[in-house]
This record gives structure tokens, sequence and C-alpha cells, in this order.
């Protein structure tokens, strides 16, 4: 079965300096789309990032990037240059690969990022 | 307003009573999922719309929940019976039906059911 799991249920980091939040993932499909989302304290998932399986490049999008590992089945979402603003809940989530055709996803359990001065 | 809006924002319930959370869309956004987040877990996949129609109602937990989009965009999420272990956060997300995998979620409506 598909799996997500996010081992680290809290994380701190100062502002301005980059943190690294796990992810690893277990599916047996060769196709597959992996994504982080933020949750702030409103309670609205925010989309961050997508990752394609067969994507040769790691994703980008502003100070966040994705280091994927694809021997490792690991999909770790790194934050640049921190800000008080990025304390929240981070997901990350998998497509699951029956659904290729929906964004049907499977999240993790999440991290929660708290920021400090 | 230009996000996805639900309501009841808090919604609180007796045991064994009814309940309808609604779900207003992005404006030209075909697809429409509904996930359940209970305390200190990741959401979780209930149902998925495709215009009018649940393509995909296989995480509803019970036919005591059920789901409608009669007019392909607001929803209506209906719970019957509840029950204290329905007590969770019901998130609505819509797409504009490509598979981008950026669901556009609303803040959700908290479900407690005393």
């Amino acid at each position: 079965a598909q799996k997500i799991t996010q081992t680290q249920p809290g994380m701190f980091v100062q502002e301005k300096e980059a943190v690294t939040l796990d992810c690893t993932y277990d599916t047996s499909d060769p196709s597959y789309g992996l994504f982080w989302y933020k949750q702030p304290s409103s309670g609205e998932m925010i989309f961050l990032i997508y990752q394609g399986s067969y994507d040769q490049q790691n994703a980008t999008e502003g100070r966040y990037s994705l280091n994927f590992q694809k021997a490792r089945k690991s999909a770790n979402l790194v934050i640049s240059a921190s800000q008080l603003g990025d304390s929240a809940m981070y997901f990350c989530a998998m497509r699951e690969s029956q659904s290729y055709n929906t964004d049907k996803l499977i999240f993790g359990t999440g991290t929660r990022l708290q920021v400090f001065p | 307003g230009a996000g996805v809006s639900q309501t009841p924002s808090n919604k609180v319930t007796e045991k064994g009573k009814y309940v309808e959370l609604r779900c207003d869309p992005i404006s030209g956004h075909t697809a429409l999922y509904w996930y359940r987040q209970s305390l200190g877990q990741g959401p979780e996949f209930l149902i998925y719309f495709q215009g009018t129609g649940a393509a995909d109602d296989s995480g509803l937990p019970n036919d005591r929940f059920f789901a409608v989009r009669p007019e392909g965009s607001v929803s209506t999420l209906k719970i019957q019976r509840t029950e204290r272990g329905d007590s969770a956060v019901y998130l609505c997300a819509s797409s504009p039906g490509s598979t981008t995998g950026e669901l556009f979620f609303g803040e959700g409506s908290r479900l407690t059911v005393l």
C-alpha cells in the first residue's frame, strides 16, 4: 500500500536559516507525484511544490526546494532563509497511482515548524 | 471572494443529529474534493467530484456520509446520525480539473460531536 511518512513531529529554526523537513514514501508504482503543502493556523492548506517521479531535476519554487532521492524514496522539503511567517504545519503528500487522472492525495502526519527570531 | 469558501466554520452538534457542511469552490473549477482531518493527522480523502458526478467516493467511511454537487459548483457534505468519532475538520478543495496537484483548499469546517 502507498504510504507517506514524516518522522519529525516538530522542528525549530532560527530566522534566516535553512531547514529541511523529512518525507519518505512507499509505492510500487513507477509513476507518481509528490507534493508539499503548508497549513498555517488558519487551517487552509497551501500548495508549495510538486515533483514528478520522472522529473530529472529537483523542483524549486522560490525559497522552497525539494530534495528528491528516488532510490531512497525520500522527498525532503528545504526552506531557505526562513521567515517568521513560515511557522506552520507542513504536509508531504503523494498522488495515488490509481488516481493519476485526479488529484486524490495521500498525506503524511505533518511536521510543525516554528521559526524564532 | 476568490477562494474556496466553507460554511459553517464551526459546528457543534449532539450525537445522533444530522449535519450539513457546505463548500463553494473557486469559480470555474470543475473538480471538487472533500477531505477529513482528525486531530494530529494529515487530511484523508473522502470523495471527489468531476462536474456534478461523484467520480470517486471510496473514502467515505460508511453510509452515514453522503455528498452532492447538483449543479457542478457548490457541494454539500451530509452526515446522518453523527457519532463522536465524526469530530474532525472537514476540508474542501477545488482544482481546474487538470492534474497539477495544486488543490485550492478552504479553511475547513470544524465539526464537534458531543
